[in-house]
């Protein structure tokens, strides 16, 4: 269930603004991965990190994941109204998955 | 091409009517689970199975049922609908081997219970 918190819950911002979602725990995840809603479909997943201290870039995007693997982030730089939806963060082992809640991206021009 | 479908996509049913929305995956995967979505409560976790015959509880398994007779099929049983069961249901796979937990997600069935 939701045991990561994510933050903010929403962002609005100006198109060309930078864009960061956040999730926290309180305990070490062993991976966390993040997907991509967009209003009107379904969750996809953008990238998987494991590592302590993980970064990863996909074009703007940048994820990272923290040394203590309790925190990971995702960066959007310059964002454009094709970035429009909610992002959400899942953890899990082989079993039960935790998640955040999403953070509801929406960019006006 | 791999995909998750699930069906119907669209229903509107009534109060105690039972009902199944089903859910495929064409990737040999052996992780299935079940979501649930609603605004301003995201994403919950309705049922989960790790194999065929091993199902287990997610956070509001109240009022629902699964089975998993075999490795592709993981359907979701509504036996008594209620109106608090109205919502954006998701179906998702993922290998979860090799250190690999990506989920596919199928398309959606949106449920209204009257």
């Amino acid at each position: 269930g939701q045991q990561v918190m994510q933050i903010p819950q929403y962002q609005h911002v100006q198109e060309g603004e930078d864009f960061t979602t956040y999730c926290n725990s309180s305990t070490t995840l062993s991976n966390i991965q993040w997907y991509k809603q967009r209003p009107g479909g379904h969750p996809v997943f953008l990238i998987q990190l494991v590592k302590s201290g993980e970064v990863k870039k996909q074009k703007r995007l940048t994820f990272q994941f923290g040394e203590a693997k309790k925190n990971s982030s995702l960066h959007i730089t310059a964002t454009q109204t094709t970035d429009v939806g909610t992002y959400f963060c899942f953890s899990g082992g082989y079993n039960k998955l935790i998640f955040g809640a999403g953070t509801r991206l929406a960019v006006h021009p | 091409e791999a995909q998750v479908t699930q069906n119907p996509r669209y229903l509107i049913t009534v109060t105690g009517k039972k009902l199944t929305v089903t859910c495929s995956q064409n990737m040999n995967h052996e992780y299935m689970s079940w979501y649930r979505q609603d605004p301003g409560l995201g994403l919950r976790q309705i049922y989960y199975s790790m194999n065929v015959e091993v199902t287990d509880k997610g956070d509001v398994p109240e009022g629902y049922k699964v089975s998993r007779k075999e490795k592709r099929n993981f359907p979701l049983i509504l036996e008594s609908p209620s109106p608090n069961q109205t919502s954006l249901y998701f179906c998702a796979s993922s290998l979860r081997t090799s250190g690999s937990y990506e989920q596919y997600f199928g398309p959606g069935t949106r449920l209204t219970v009257t």
